[in-house]
């Protein structure tokens, strides 16, 4: 099994309807992340968690919210799905930085959304 | 802000001959990292460089960090078709910030043909 799991891999939408993406990990790591990635602008942080009772947005967290239900689980939800979100969403998770301060991240292997 | 400028964002070349990617900032980062994303999978760590001057091998791909910690190269040596993938650096803020914020770069999408 992999060690951060993404569930839908795929999914398509309506705009309006309510959407949550899942992500799980084995890792053990305390710090869990999502991003979005779209063609010509990267990887942008929406959200980022540093343990269950630690919560921060990201750089474009407006239109997204999150739940940490347990150290191992980190879910997106989209409430009210418009088309701008179409995109790759990928969850992520880090263990605590070493002393190079190095921040590494284990990714899962995305989930594409579509909102028509 | 810090942002990390790649280039060339497309290059699509031959077996067989080398190439180099650039990942500059007008920005310091404590550490940089390359990663490389395969078509539907998510992006899977290269190598991390930490030292300014500091350069790194796994096997053809040579890594090097900037003296001053603002830019890094990757050069990969007689590119294989399994080459093929989005490169990805990724900066952490001088330590003392915000290290889990890596700012990302937008990619150097790389075609190796056969």
């Amino acid at each position: 099994d992999a060690d951060v799991t993404q569930t839908p891999r795929n999914r398509i939408t309506k705009t309006g309807k309510r959407i949550m993406l899942e992500c799980s990990q084995t890792k053990g790591h305390d710090r869990m992340y999502w991003y979005r990635q779209d063609p010509g602008l990267g990887l942008r942080l929406i959200y980022y968690s540093f343990d269950v009772k630690d919560i921060n947005k990201g750089e474009i967290s407006d239109g997204y919210s999150v739940s940490r239900q347990a150290q191992a689980k980190f879910s997106l939800s989209l409430e009210s799905a418009i088309p701008n979100q179409t995109a790759l969403y990928f969850c992520a998770t880090s263990d605590h930085p070493g002393a190079s301060g190095a921040n590494v991240l284990t990714f899962g292997a995305g989930s594409r959304l579509t909102v028509l | 802000t810090q942002l990390l400028e790649q280039s060339p964002q497309f290059l699509s070349i031959q077996e067989g001959e080398n190439l180099t990617v650039y990942c500059n900032s007008s920005s310091v980062f404590s550490s940089l990292q390359w990663y490389r994303q395969e078509p539907g999978e998510g992006p899977v760590l290269l190598v991390t460089v930490v030292t300014g001057g500091e350069v790194k091998k796994l096997k053809r791909l040579t890594f090097q960090f900037g003296d001053a910690r603002k830019d890094s190269s990757l050069h990969i040596t007689a590119a294989q078709p399994g080459d093929t993938g989005l490169y990805l650096c990724a900066g952490a803020p001088v330590f003392g910030g915000s290290n889990y914020k890596l700012t990302f770069g937008k990619g150097t999408l790389l075609t190796v043909n056969p």
